[in-house]
């Protein structure tokens, strides 16, 4: 099956600093990407998505000037944290149709972030 | 999309087969259902999906009632590495973002 790899897999980083972290789709292109963050003991919940060549979109309440999401190829989508707060620590995972309209989306092994 | 309603949690015998109900009454026409599992600190899986006839494919089986207001996951000789989260999921057929709820907890025991 399609591969998603996200990069790093954990981060660990100081109040105040900003974290990139990578999306990318192994063995297809992805017009279309979409990020999720997840706190212990909770649902994964959809934070944007990311559409190569324009604008990310975002759910509702989430900061789009505290994540930013670029979406520079179709198989690299970035997710960047900008001055993380330990309240930003969490488990952020991307996933990926390999056909906007296809039924099956693959997702990556995450990334968990910590924030000190 | 509609809601869907689980059970928060469940548990198996390994060996036996693990049936996981999902409700989902406000469904419309053109929504498929489907399944995603998380095991513990990785991404979800997909397992399968279904609009209205049942499904069945190398992981497991959807049963899909005729009302379509509700279904069950059979994954039919549970092992101790399906145990995971088990999302029921509503969604539109043109693709798109996939919004998860709590899902149920599966606890296959040896």
């Amino acid at each position: 099956g399609a591969v998603v790899s996200q990069h790093p897999s954990r981060v660990i980083c100081k109040s105040g600093t900003s974290v990139k972290i990578e999306c990318r789709s192994l063995d297809f292109q992805a017009t279309t990407m979409f990020w999720y963050r997840q706190f212990p003991k909770q649902s994964l919940m959809l934070m944007a998505t990311s559409n190569e060549g324009s604008k990310a979109t975002y759910e509702q309440g989430v900061e789009k000037d505290k994540f930013l999401i670029n979406h520079a190829s179709l198989t690299l989508s970035t997710l960047t944290v900008t001055s993380a707060h330990p309240e930003d620590s969490s488990f952020y995972i991307c996933s990926a149709p390999r056909v906007v309209a296809e039924n099956e989306q693959f997702f990556g092994p995450g990334t968990r972030l910590t924030v000190l | 999309d509609a809601k869907t309603t689980q059970p928060t949690s469940m548990d198996c015998a390994e060996g036996r087969a693990a049936n996981l109900p999902c409700n989902h009454s406000t469904i419309s026409g053109n929504e498929y259902v489907y399944w995603y599992r998380q095991i513990h600190s990785q991404g979800p899986q997909y397992i399968i999906h279904g609009l209205k006839n049942n499904e069945t494919n190398e992981m497991a089986s959807l049963i899909i009632t005729e009302d379509r207001k509700s279904s069950t996951l059979i994954l039919p000789h549970a092992t101790l590495r399906d145990t995971a989260v088990y999302y029921c999921i509503v969604r539109g057929s043109q693709g798109g973002k996939l919004i998860f709820g709590q899902g149920t907890e599966l606890s296959v025991k040896p």
